[in-house]
This record gives C-alpha cells, structure tokens and sequence, in this order.
C-alpha cells in the first residue's frame, strides 16, 4: 500500500528553523512529483512546494520563497522541507502528498499532517 | 496567479439529497481541476481529477462536470459518511485550492 508518513513538527519561536520529513513507501518514489501542502486549523488548504522526482525541477508558493528548500533523498524515499526565518503565519499542519509521475500536480495519497506551531 | 471561487462556504442538506458545488476559475484552466473530500482530523481524499476523472474506489455517486471556467461537484444522492468539506484545486499553473464547503445535516 503507499504510504507517506511526516515527522519533524513542534514549537518553534519566530525567526527560527525546522525541518520536516516525509517517510514514502508502497511506491516507485523517484518516479513520482512530491508536495507539500499546508493547512491553518479550522481553515483551507494551501500549497506549498513541489518538486520532480529527480529533484531537477522545484517550485514554491510567494509566501515561503527564499525561507523554504525542498529537497528528496530517492535512496532513502524521503522528502524533506527545510523551513527558516519561520514566522507566525506559517504555523499550521503540514502535509507530505504525492503528486502524479506526469507533473499533474494533483494529490492521490496524503500523510497525516505534522503540526509546525511559531510562537514566542 | 490563478483564483478558484468556490461556493456556496455552507450547505444544510439530508441523506438522500442531490448536492451540487460549483467552482469558477478566474481563468482557462482546461479542464486541470480536482476536488477533494476532508473529514475533521484527518486529510484530504482525491475524488475527482481532470474535471470528471473518478478517483479509482470513489464511489459512483460522486461526478464532475466542467463548462468554460465553471466547474461542479455533485452527489446524486448524500449518504451519511459523506457530511465533510469538500475543496476544489486547480493545478493548470501551480495549484491552487478553493475555499472549501462544509457539508452539514438539515
């Protein structure tokens, strides 16, 4: 079955740094775009990041551009999201969710979510 | 950037009821939407790709319809598991999601 599993959420002040995982299996992971998607509790979803199965290709939402990296580890079926200079509004549920191998940026499998929370 | 307006935000319904849910793009997207269901705690369901692309184990009561940059969800007939929020989300350029409609009990 796939599966995509996040880790690395927690408190976190302004200004600071964190770094969240997403752990693939029950896929050909190199041959498959990966996301991530962000949600405010109680409100809508929000994309974040994307990038192509062999990384060559990556794309951010304005609001995290020049704080966020994207990245994947195809030997270890991991994608990552290294997020700096984090501020208040970032604070949310972040999802890991598998794209298409086409590029379709369409989500058919999601993790459960990893709470990021920024405050003081 | 690329705005998907969906409504209506609520939805009072019964089990049994036909339930439509529309979303406009502010521009073409051909066709490159999809629509999702999400229940409290837990994370969005593919339902619909491509406009009208059932999802793979979707059940056969939910379908999607485009005309231009108009698109809809609806269920035939609503069945209890289904009061949950339902979003669109264009992926033309980027992706972008519609801001959702609760789908609550009459």
């Amino acid at each position: 079955d796939v599966q995509v599993v996040e880790s690395g959420g927690g408190l976190v002040q302004p200004g600071g740094s964190l770094r969240l995982s997403c752990a693939a299996s029950g896929f050909t992971f190199i041959s498959y775009w990966m996301h991530w998607v962000r949600q405010v509790p109680g409100k809508g979803l929000v994309w974040v990041s994307r990038i192509k199965g062999d990384g060559s290709r990556i794309t951010y939402a304005d609001s995290v551009r020049g704080r966020f990296t994207v990245s994947r580890d195809n030997a270890k079926n991991t994608l990552y999201l290294q997020m700096n200079s984090l501020r208040a509004e970032d604070t949310a549920v972040y999802y890991c969710a598998r794209g298409t191998i086409s590029g379709a940026s369409y989500f058919d499998h999601w993790g459960l979510g990893t709470l990021v929370t920024v405050s003081s | 950037d690329i705005q998907v307006t969906q409504s209506p935000s609520t939805l009072y319904v019964s089990v049994g009821d036909r339930v439509t849910i529309t979303c406009r793009a502010s521009q073409s997207i051909n066709n490159w939407l999809a629509w999702y269901q999400q229940k409290p705690g837990k994370a969005p369901n593919l339902l619909i790709y491509e406009a009208s692309s059932l999802e793979t184990g979707v059940p056969s009561r939910f379908s999607g319809s485009a005309s231009g940059t108009e698109f809809t969800l609806t269920i035939s007939s609503l069945q209890p598991d289904d009061f949950a929020v339902y979003y669109c989300q264009q992926y033309h350029t980027d992706a972008t999601f519609g801001q959702g409609t609760k789908v609550e009990i009459k």
